[in-house]
């Protein structure tokens, strides 16, 4: 149990639906992050949240459009998505973003498919 | 900009041997610097960190690494791998940076380690 969950474990969807990743944390934690996994490169960040307030957009195309609504639940909207768009996508807590020493923990991910 | 190699793609040992998974890395100033392992199917989870003091830190599992700032490395150790380390390794930076607002963890590409029984 890793103590930040995310659901769906798998989402096939078209490049014209919309669809969410969902991802909450049990862990107190006060930053939450969003990561793309594609196989052989590295952990792509893509947004983080600290506090609720979104600190980091690493040059995220707009069909990704993530929502913190509170420190312990991250959403990533999904819409007209590519068929590049398709890897793992990992949410992470930690305590602070700004605690350069602390660990991030993961959840299991999310993996999409975009036919 | 501050970066990682983890110049083995795979990294293949029989069991009981030990095995080194390697990491180099490039940062402005002294490095926090971290390992993490992937299971088939599951996020990363966090096995050591580096940040201050002695060089050879010990972590999960039985694994350690060594930290070598005149080779800029920290790569990851294990005396004796059994079949279940089998996974995805990811060595990860972050600058010691006091003052400033870079915060970022730098993650490098994985090592696929395959322990044969």
């Amino acid at each position: 149990e890793t103590g930040v969950t995310q659901t769906p474990r798998h989402l096939v969807m078209g490049m014209t639906n919309k669809k969410s990743l969902k991802c909450e944390q049990h862990l107190g934690h006060n930053a939450m992050y969003w990561y793309k996994q594609s196989a052989k490169k590295p952990l792509e960040l893509m947004f983080v949240y600290n506090f609720k307030e979104q600190t980091e957009n690493n040059s995220v195309p707009s069909r990704f459009s993530p929502e913190c609504p509170n420190s312990s639940h991250l959403f990533l909207h999904l819409h007209t998505l590519q068929p590049e768009d398709s890897a793992l996508y990992l949410c992470a807590s930690s305590q602070d973003y700004r605690d350069r020493i602390s660990p991030l923990h993961f959840g299991n991910g999310t993996r999409l498919t975009v036919t | 900009a501050q970066s990682v190699a983890q110049p083995e793609d795979q990294v293949n040992v029989a069991e009981g041997n030990p095995l080194t998974v390697k990491c180099t890395y490039s940062v402005s100033g002294n490095p926090y610097l971290f390992w993490y392992v992937q299971y088939p199917n599951r996020g990363l989870q966090f096995l050591l960190k580096y940040i201050t003091g002695d060089n050879l830190v010990k972590g999960s599992y039985g694994f350690e690494a060594e930290f070598n700032k005149s080779q800029t490395s920290f790569h990851l150790k294990k005396p004796s791998a059994l079949v279940s380390d089998s996974a995805l390794y990811f060595c990860a930076v972050r600058a010691i940076n006091s003052g400033g607002s870079n915060y970022k963890l730098t993650f490098g590409k994985g090592t696929l380690l395959t322990v044969n029984p």
